[in-house]
C-alpha cells in the first residue's frame, strides 16, 4: 500500500524558515513524482512544484518559484518542502502527493498545518 | 499561469446527476488529455477521482466520469449520494510542464 506520511504541525514567526517532510513507503520512491500543494484557510488547492527523486528533476509553479525549495533524500525515501522568510500569508495546510506520471497526483499525504504568527 | 475556471457551487438532489465544468486554454486543458479531478471532504486530504480525462483509479466508483471538449473539461457524478457532498477540483498539465488547479466547486446534495 502506497503511503505518504508528513511531518507534524508547525508554528513559526514571520521571517523564519521551515522544512517540512513527506516520507513515502509501499512503492519505489525513486520512480514516482512527488508534488507539493498549498491550501490556505478556506481556499482552494494550489500546485507548488514537483520533484522526481530518481534524478532530482524539479519544477516549480511560477507563483512559488524562488519562494520555496523542493528536495528529496532517496536514502530515507523522504521529500522536503523548504519555506523561506515566512509571512503570515504562508499560513496554510501543505500537502505532498505522488504519482507514477507527472500529469496528476494519485496518493496524498495527510497534510501539514503551518501557522505563521508573531 | 492562471487557475482553471470552475463554478463556485453546484447542487443536486439525491439520485440525480450533476456536471461540473472546468475551463482552461489551449496551453492546458485544450492542449493535453491530462485533466484530472479530485474530491475533498472537509478536513481531509484530496482524493483522486479521474485522470487523463476519462480514467478512474482502482476503487473509484463508476458514478464518477470525466470528459473533455476543446478547452473545457467536465466531471459528471451520477446517482448522487449524501457522501458526494464535498469540494471538487480539476487540474491540468500545462505547456510549461507544470500542473494547474481550478478554483474548486462546492457540491451540495439536497
Amino acid at each position: 500500500e502506497v503511503q505518504l506520511v508528513q511531518s507534524g504541525a508547525e508554528v513559526r514567526k514571520p521571517g523564519e524558515s521551515l522544512k517540512i517532510s513527506c516520507k513515502g513507503s509501499g512503492y519505489s520512491f525513486t520512480a514516482y513524482w512527488i508534488g507539493w500543494v498549498r491550501q490556505m484557510p478556506g481556499k482552494g488547492l494550489e500546485w507548488m512544484g514537483f520533484i522526481f527523486p530518481g534524478d532530482s528533476e524539479t519544477r516549480y509553479s511560477p507563483s512559488f518559484q524562488g519562494q520555496v525549495t523542493i528536495s528529496a533524500d532517496k536514502s530515507i525515501s523522504t521529500a522536503f518542502l523548504h519555506l523561506k522568510s515566512l509571512k503570515a500569508s504562508d499560513t496554510a495546510i501543505y500537502y505532498c502527493a505522488s504519482a507514477a506520471l507527472e500529469e496528476f497526483l494519485q496518493h496524498w499525504g495527510q497534510g501539514t498545518l503551518v501557522t505563521v504568527s508573531s | 499561469q492562471s487557475a482553471l475556471t470552475q463554478p463556485a457551487s453546484v447542487s443536486g438532489s439525491l439520485g440525480q446527476s450533476i456536471t461540473i465544468s472546468c475551463s482552461g486554454t489551449s496551453s492546458d486543458v485544450g492542449g493535453y488529455n491530462f485533466v484530472s479531478w479530485y474530491q475533498q471532504h472537509p478536513g481531509k486530504a484530496p482524493k483522486l477521482l479521474t485522470f487523463d480525462v476519462t480514467n478512474r483509479p482502482s476503487g473509484v466508483s463508476t458514478r464518477f466520469s470525466g470528459s473533455k471538449s476543446g478547452n473545457t473539461a467536465s466531471l459528471t457524478i451520477s446517482g448522487l449520494k449524501a457522501d458526494d457532498e464535498a469540494d471538487y477540483y480539476c487540474s491540468s498539465y500545462t505547456s510549461d510542464r507544470t500542473l494547474v488547479f481550478g478554483g474548486g466547486t462546492r457540491l451540495t446534495v439536497l
